[in-house]
């Protein structure tokens, strides 16, 4: 089963506009990363937070994570045609590999 | 680039067949993980390999085997072809083997016909 479920499936911004996309999970975890996805291609790491933070930033990038809501967002600020793809949150424990949710299609009209 | 190579990009074949996947992963990463992706199913993990050995499985078929060899590029098989395992296979490393980014191939698209 999976372990992360992002939330919302799908989301249509204006270039320029923020973009969030949250995710919420179900166990302990030792840390939660993002990827993205471009339609075909593989998945590219974004960012990787562990348990003991709450807050972190990558360029227009900026993450949080609530341990007890068991849930993360990822904020994209500024967004460009080019962040057009699907966002996923993976999730670490320590004992097993990470854990991908079903991803968010997020979609940027210039 | 992501440094991870996989071959090839695209596999057309008929059912029952045995069909090789490879993965040569990015210098330095110890790890190797098989995926698959579909529509239906989303992202499914298959198997992870650390320096030449299993460490862990999802949920990979019996039809389906793998390995990593001594210079750490690992093949996929993938036999009795059917339908249903038309997919895209993807390949990941990473540098140690839990808790750390992992590295995308872009990927071997299978189609089944």
């Amino acid at each position: 089963s999976q372990q992360g479920e992002e939330d919302p499936q799908a989301l249509s911004i204006q270039e320029g506009e923020n973009a969030t996309m949250n995710c919420s999970y179900k166990t302990s975890i030792n840390n939660l990363q993002w990827y993205r996805q471009n339609s075909g291609r593989g998945l590219v790491h974004l960012i990787l937070i562990r348990s003991n933070e709450r807050e972190k930033h990558s360029g227009r990038l900026r993450v949080t994570l609530d341990t007890s809501k068991k849930s993360s967002s990822l904020l994209i600020t500024a967004s460009r045609a080019a962040d057009t793809a699907s966002y996923f949150c993976a999730t670490g424990a320590g004992y097993s590999t990470l854990t991908f949710g079903k991803g968010t299609m997020l979609l940027v009209s210039p | 680039d992501s440094g991870v190579t996989q071959t090839p990009k695209h596999l057309i074949t008929a059912t029952g067949q045995r069909v090789t996947l490879r993965c040569s992963p990015r210098s330095g990463d110890l790890s190797v993980y098989w995926y698959q992706q579909s529509l239906d199913q989303g992202l499914q993990f298959l198997i992870q390999y650390y320096n030449g050995e299993e460490r862990a499985k999802g949920n990979i078929l019996e039809r389906f085997s793998a390995q990593q060899f001594p210079d750490l590029h690992s093949e996929l098989n993938l036999s009795s072809l059917e339908l249903g395992d038309s997919a895209l296979y993807f390949c990941a490393s990473s540098d140690r083997d839990r808790d750390q980014p992992q590295h995308f191939g872009d990927g071997t698209r299978l189609s089944i016909l």
